[in-house]
């Protein structure tokens, strides 16, 4: 099945610096998705983001799905972006396998953001 | 609030038995989502439900077991039970029948004793 790389695996960050989180996929996909599960177990969906730029407040997120894989920018962090944040990915049709129709998620990034 | 509803949010059992876990889609969602999280296997897809109909399966035991209702709930049935069942469940809903975008439930935080 597809394989889903997130990195870095932790990052510690104070308030209002600026971080870059990334994730690689090893197959062609057809559905990307970034979400944020919060200290309280929450999981909340960030983007829904196969391919190209969106942006969302603080947050954006670039797909470059020829090169496999995505980034997720966050601005100005403050501490209530403190968890953990999850790339999650389906496989398309000719990837085959047991990866289309279904979505894979990576390990995440724990983030941590000090006042 | 996503608008994806799970009870209860807390449950725990014995080894050996059995519980049933339920989920209300959001409004006008027709695909249901199971999802387990360990801390060994991370978040790890069960099974989908597409208007009534089973549409995708993945890493779900033959002890467990779903179906979502005419109403569009489901709910999620894990038999005897084992220690390494203890996990936290999640329920997803999405519009369509293709993933996009998922809305997740608080969970059902499971533990086996």
């Amino acid at each position: 099945g597809i394989q889903v790389e997130q990195s870095p695996p932790d990052l510690i960050l104070q308030e209002g610096a600026n971080s870059t989180l990334r994730c690689n996929f090893s197959d062609s996909v057809n559905n990307l998705q970034w979400f944020h599960q919060n200290p309280w177990g929450q999981l909340i969906n960030l983007f829904y983001i196969p391919s190209g730029t969106k942006q969302n407040g603080r947050l954006s997120a670039t797909t470059v799905a020829t090169e496999r894989y995505s980034l997720l920018y966050i601005s100005s962090s403050q501490t209530t972006d403190s968890g953990v944040y999850f790339c999650a990915v389906e496989g398309d049709f000719n990837a085959g396998g047991t990866s289309y129709g279904k979505l894979t998620f990576g390990q995440g990034t724990i983030l941590t953001v000090h006042p | 609030d996503s608008g994806v509803t799970q009870t209860p949010k807390h449950l725990i059992t014995a080894t050996g038995q059995r519980v049933t876990l339920r989920c209300s889609p959001r409004s006008g969602d027709l695909s249901v989502y199971w999802y387990q999280q360990s801390l060994d296997q991370g978040l790890q897809f069960l099974i989908q439900y597409y208007n009534g109909e089973e549409r995708a399966k993945g890493n779900i035991l033959e002890r467990f077991s779903a179906q979502q209702f005419p109403d569009l709930h489901s709910e999620l049935n894990l038999s005897s039970l084992e220690l390494g069942d203890s996990a936290l469940y999640f329920c997803a809903s999405s519009v369509g029948r293709d993933n996009s975008p998922l809305h997740f439930g608080n969970g059902t935080r499971l533990t086996v004793t």
